[in-house]
């Protein structure tokens, strides 16, 4: 398996610009979860999906911040309009819940993000 | 409200010497409190977890001790070597709930 994968690496944009950034899961993994690192706050969990279903999303800082996950294989996390202060590494990470055992998290690479 | 307090937030060590983090947790319900290790560039990689019911789990030159009363716990780095070097978060999670990571310790290992 690739391992969970994320695009873009890095994005540079202005202030005021939409941001995607894309994740594809492990195969077979059933949740799914955005975190936010930055050396003030650490690991922030953003919002994580169960299932396609959004289940707790109480990290997202503000209306700016949306996510979505269509189908099992693909999630997205927008940020419109950006802001100099959302520049940060966004991870993507993911799971298999629901049975026995705990749930270790596989982390994608991370999008660097900088607004300028 | 920040349920998993790590520190410190940055550690030197000589190599050969013994590193230790510590994390504290509010929640009694955690069942699940893993260790992840990050190098630069990378992501978190899961390094060695423990549950409640044993109070020490020992993995190559890693260990974590689990203090249940205390709702403390730590990783011991055994012999650091310069290869250790990055940056180690703790968390803790309850069931299949979200897994709550503490702010992380940036260690560096002095060849």
């Amino acid at each position: 398996d690739a391992g969970v994968i994320q695009s873009p690496r890095h994005e540079v944009t202005e202030m005021g610009q939409e941001v995607t950034l894309r994740c594809k899961p492990i195969s077979g993994h059933n949740s799914l979860f955005w975190y936010r690192q930055t050396m003030m706050r650490g690991l922030e969990l953003l919002i994580y999906f169960n299932n396609n279903v959004p289940i707790d999303d109480s990290g997202m800082p503000e209306d700016r911040f949306s996510a979505k996950m269509p189908n099992a294989s693909f999630s997205t996390l927008k940020i419109q309009p950006s802001e100099p202060r959302d520049s940060a590494v966004y991870f993507c990470a993911s799971t298999k819940t629901g049975g026995a055992g705990a749930n270790v998290l596989t982390f994608g690479a991370g999008s660097r993000l900088t607004v300028l | 409200q920040q349920q998993v307090k790590q520190s410190p937030q940055s550690l030197i060590v000589q190599k050969g010497g013994i590193s230790i983090i510590n994390c504290a947790y509010e929640n009694t319900a955690f069942d699940y409190f893993p260790w992840y290790q990050q190098f630069p560039g990378k992501g978190p990689a899961l390094l060695i977890a423990i549950r409640p019911d044993v109070s020490e789990k020992k993995e190559g030159r890693f260990t974590i001790s689990f203090n249940k009363s205390a709702k403390q716990f730590s990783l011991h780095i055994m012999d650091s070597q310069p290869g250790d070097s990055a940056t180690y978060f703790c968390a803790a999670s309850k069931g299949d709930d979200k897994i709550i990571f503490g702010k992380g310790t940036r260690l560096h290992i002095l060849p």
